[in-house]
């Protein structure tokens, strides 16, 4: 299995620019989330969803759009992308019945200029 | 607001020493409680992780001491190596769905 998977790892972004962030799991996994971190303030839950076709808001979604259609992808879309976006973006996911476990992917560092 | 305070920023423990990461918390509602080890340029990994029926559990050397009435939680790194050197964060949940992290400590174990 690859664990979750998210791509580019690494992307400059101009401001206004849009971009989508992609995340894949392979572990049939019906949580997944989005979170960034910025340095000295730990992680923070952007938007997460329990399923197939749902999502919601997480602590900081303002900016940023989600979709999930599938139960191994959950695309994360940026519109407009502003200075206040530079930081690192981390995708998980985990399973159901009372195993909270989040599995985390690599990563994908972003700045926008 | 921070939803899950965690202190110290950083710490600085000799190899073979006990290193000692808090915790609090103020929503009772939260239900499951994880620590998170993450080195430089890699994804969070659950190390260990706390449910608030029990005051206390240990995993090799790694231990999560639980006060439910102090709605604090710590995390004792036994015998620390130079390999435990990472960065550690707590955090807390609601039935899997919102997690809230603290805002990480730096550990670095000397030789």
């Amino acid at each position: 299995n690859a664990g979750v998977t998210q791509t580019p790892k690494f992307r400059i972004l101009k401001i206004g620019q849009s971009m989508t962030l992609q995340c894949t799991q392979d572990m049939n996994h019906n949580y997944m989330y989005w979170y960034r971190q910025d340095p000295g303030m730990g992680l923070k839950l952007i938007y997460y969803s329990v399923g197939a076709g749902i999502t919601d808001k997480g602590e900081v979604p303002n900016g940023y759009n989600v979709s999930r259609s599938t139960t191994e992808d959950f695309p994360l879309r940026l519109e407009l992308a502003a200075p206040s976006q530079t930081s690192v973006y981390f995708c998980a996911s985990s399973s159901t019945g009372g195993h909270y476990e989040q599995y985390f992917g690599p990563g994908t560092r972003l700045t926008v200029t | 607001q921070q939803q899950v305070k965690q202190s110290p920023q950083s710490l600085i423990v000799q190899k073979g020493g006990i290193s000692i990461i808090n915790c609090a918390y103020e929503n009772t509602a939260f239900d499951y409680f994880p620590w998170y080890q993450q080195f430089p340029g890699k994804g969070p990994a659950l190390l260990i992780a706390i449910r608030p029926d029990v005051s206390e559990k240990k995993e090799g050397r790694f231990t999560i001491s639980f006060n439910k009435s102090a709605k604090q939680f710590s995390l004792h790194i036994m015998d620390s190596q130079p390999g435990d050197s990472a960065t550690y964060f707590c955090a807390a949940s609601i039935s899997g769905n919102q997690f809230y992290f603290g805002t990480g400590t730096s550990l670095t174990v000397i030789p």
